[in-house]
């Protein structure tokens, strides 16, 4: 199956700094890559995903950038606020027939202080 | 809005004893998960369902059972509980009417196997 890696495992950032969260996957057959952001005490929840045939996607202050060719792909948030601090995990998948069989990685807790 | 709720919240039990988790989500989507997310290992797919009646294994699934006899719930069953179950599990759900169909978690239930 696919592998997921995912650094740092945590990050500091002071408020108004960039924060970068990176990862690698080993299945060159996955095309669709989210990012989930998880606070305290609850679910996953989506905050940006980018497909297979996209490099960049940019919504606000986060980006994510791909590159297929070395199969990575990252997460930027800019002008990072207190309430960016939880967990962000990557994912990678198929999609079509294995829809939301997504791998995940090891999540990032990401610390941002004021 | 009550979208995708799980039940307990937190749960004790005694390792041999049979736990059964729920799930129910209010939107009608097609597709419910089961993942667990343990320190160290990120999430990691238990079981799916694509549609009543319809399930499948995902990465880890021994020692688990699922049904789905309504669309709108799918409880995940611990027939005979291990210390190593002991785990936050999530459930999840999408429509699925594209390719690349985001994933709605629940909150999760910490279940812990003494």
């Amino acid at each position: 199956g696919e592998n997921v890696e995912q650094h740092p495992s945590t990050l500091s950032v002071q408020e108004g700094d960039s924060a970068v969260i990176k990862c690698t996957y080993s299945d060159s057959a996955s095309n669709y890559f989210p990012w989930y952001k998880q606070e305290l005490g609850k679910g996953p929840q989506l905050i940006i995903d980018i497909r297979s045939n996209v490099g960049e996607k940019k919504d606000q202050r986060i980006a994510v950038t791909l590159n297929k060719t070395a199969k990575h792909f990252s997460l930027h948030i800019t002008e990072t606020q207190p309430e960016d601090s939880a967990v962000y995990f990557c994912a990678a998948s198929k999609g079509g027939s294995t829809l939301g069989r997504l791998y995940f990685g090891r999540g990032t807790q990401l610390t941002v202080w004021p | 809005d009550a979208g995708i709720t799980q039940s307990p919240r937190y749960k004790i039990t005694e390792t041999g004893r049979q736990v059964t988790l729920m799930c129910h989500q209010t939107w009608s989507h097609s597709y419910m998960f089961w993942y667990r997310q343990d320190l160290g290992h990120g999430l990691r797919l238990i079981y799916y369902s694509a549609a009543a009646d319809i399930t499948d294994k995902g990465e880890v699934p021994d020692g688990y059972v699922v049904s789905r006899s309504k669309t709108e719930n799918f409880p995940l069953t611990l027939e005979s509980a291990t210390r190593s179950q002991t785990s936050v599990y999530f459930c999840a759900s999408s429509d699925g009417t594209g390719v690349f169909s985001p994933l709605h978690f629940g909150n999760g239930t910490r279940l812990t196997v003494t």
